[in-house]
């Protein structure tokens, strides 16, 4: 099984939205709606954002928000902030063989 | 306080062996899920598999599977993954991470353990 697909690279200015998307097939994302998204800061541990597609765990903020379409999730930042420059990854739950695949990731830098 | 606790750094030559640990506190630990993840230098992460502590039951995924072994000593809230020889493309940080039950996100992570496999 492949890696889900996720753009390289996303760029945004302060106060705008961004929307990060994470593409994978019939088998993983279009089966179940056990999507989550992470955030990485650079020599830091990934960070729990968002968890089955659209729920936010305590204390993330609401600027963040997840969605899914078919076989694609995904991210949306809302009020982009300088603090959100980080690495971003999609996983989803693929089945009782593969269990969990992630993203590649998505580097977003803040302009 | 939920936590997960990493064992150091290791640099280690190839062919050698290595078994790495993370200790869990702050919940009950044979009530979850700890899995592992390999993040290669500037890559993404790779999901390594899991295991249920309260009954050692283990899920590898198809690209580890017999290339790592994950274990646990629930006595000491333990989880571990080791290697029996190790090569250069071993070489990446170590997470790892609880799955929350009857999903399959992982909510609290370890701070990591980087090895290096070098001659």
């Amino acid at each position: 099984q492949s890696a889900l697909t996720q753009p390289a690279s996303v760029s945004g200015s302060p106060g705008q939205s961004i929307t990060i998307s994470c593409t994978g097939t019939s088998s993983d994302v279009g089966s179940y709606n056990f999507v989550s998204w992470y955030q990485q800061n650079p020599g830091k541990a990934p960070k729990l954002l968002i968890y089955e597609v659209t729920k936010r765990p305590s204390g993330v903020s609401n600027r963040f928000s997840g969605s899914k379409s078919g076989n694609t999730a995904s991210l949306t930042i809302s009020g982009l902030q300088a603090e959100d420059e980080a690495d971003y990854y999609c996983s989803s739950y693929a089945g009782s063989s593969t269990y969990v695949l992630f993203g590649g990731g998505t580097k977003l830098t803040v302009l | 306080e939920v936590q997960l606790v990493q064992s150091a750094a290791e640099v280690k030559k190839p062919g050698e062996s290595l078994k790495i640990s993370c200790k869990g506190s702050g919940y009950s630990f044979t009530s979850y899920w700890i899995g592992w993840v390999r993040q290669m230098p500037g890559k993404g992460l790779e999901w390594m598999g899991i295991i249920y502590p309260g009954d050692s039951d283990i899920r590898y995924s198809p690209s580890f599977q017999g290339q790592v072994t994950i274990s646990v000593d629930k006595s000491i809230t333990t989880a571990y993954l080791q290697w029996s020889s190790l090569t250069a493309s071993d070489t990446a940080m170590y997470y790892c991470a609880r799955k929350f039950n009857n999903n399959w996100y992982f909510d609290y992570w370890g701070q990591g353990t980087l090895v290096t496999v070098s001659s």
